[in-house]
């Protein structure tokens, strides 16, 4: 299996600040890496695919760089809606894997 | 618009068989443009996918979890199911079924699939 590692595992910030989580995988993966973010409560929801490509209806202020082994998530001014969880996923290869999370709270 | 609706026990008792199943509505779940895939998450914990299955019945499972696990579907009732035995405290999780979709890109290097839609999820407890 693939293994997804994501850090930080947490992080504290403010409104309109820039944000970036790191996810690396244990082997190359290529471009074949999906963001998701997830409320409190809630099912995951899908932010990126393909490493940078943004799903329709995903605020710009989302943006997914990397290949191969590193891989980054960026929210260049944070709201109050983007505080929640993030988890990266490679598609690789199956058994797909998942990242343990990041948790962005409020500071 | 594409809807999945989770249904099942919401409480099982250890070494018996946790059942869930998936409704699809809003489109179908024949298309050949979707699998369709089981992800469970235990409380505040991260997310484990199960296993996945396409139309014709063709599946794929989690290797950590394939000798307990039976995913079928049933496209008269545009439907797919999860069926998980011997189960114990360490299954306690939301179990959510979503749908799994691939795009092809722009010199890219071939389909790049994704979990498009999930559901709700549901909680479903392993107690005595």
């Amino acid at each position: 299996d693939i293994q997804m590692t994501q850090s930080p595992s947490s992080l504290s910030a403010s409104v309109g600040d820039r944000v970036t989580i790191t996810c690396r995988a244990s082997e190359s993966i290529s471009s074949y890496l999906n963001w998701y973010q997830q409320n409190p409560g809630k099912a995951p929801k899908l932010l990126i695919f393909a490493a940078s490509s943004l799903q329709s209806g995903v605020p710009s202020r989302f943006s997914g760089s990397g290949s191969g082994t590193d891989f980054t998530l960026t929210i260049s001014s944070l709201q109050p809606e983007d505080f929640a969880t993030y988890y990266c996923q490679e598609s690789y290869s199956m058994p797909w894997t998942f990242g343990q999370g990041t948790k962005v709270e409020i500071k | 618009q594409l809807q999945l609706q989770e249904s099942g026990p919401g409480l099982v008792k250890p070494s018996e068989t946790l059942s869930l199943t998936c409704t699809v509505s809003g489109g179908s779940i024949s298309s050949s443009n979707y699998y369709w895939d089981w992800i469970r998450q235990p409380p505040g914990k991260g997310l484990e996918w199960i296993a996945t299955i396409f139309y014709s019945g063709t599946t794929y499972y989690n290797p950590s979890l394939k000798s307990r696990v039976i995913i079928s579907v049933d496209t008269s009732k545009n439907q797919f199911s999860l069926k998980l035995t011997s189960v114990t405290a360490a299954d306690t999780a939301v179990y959510y079924c979503a749908e799994r979709r691939y795009s092809i890109l722009p010199g890219g290097e071939g389909a790049y699939w994704y979990f498009g839609l999930w559901g709700r999820g549901t909680l479903v407890t392993v107690s005595s």
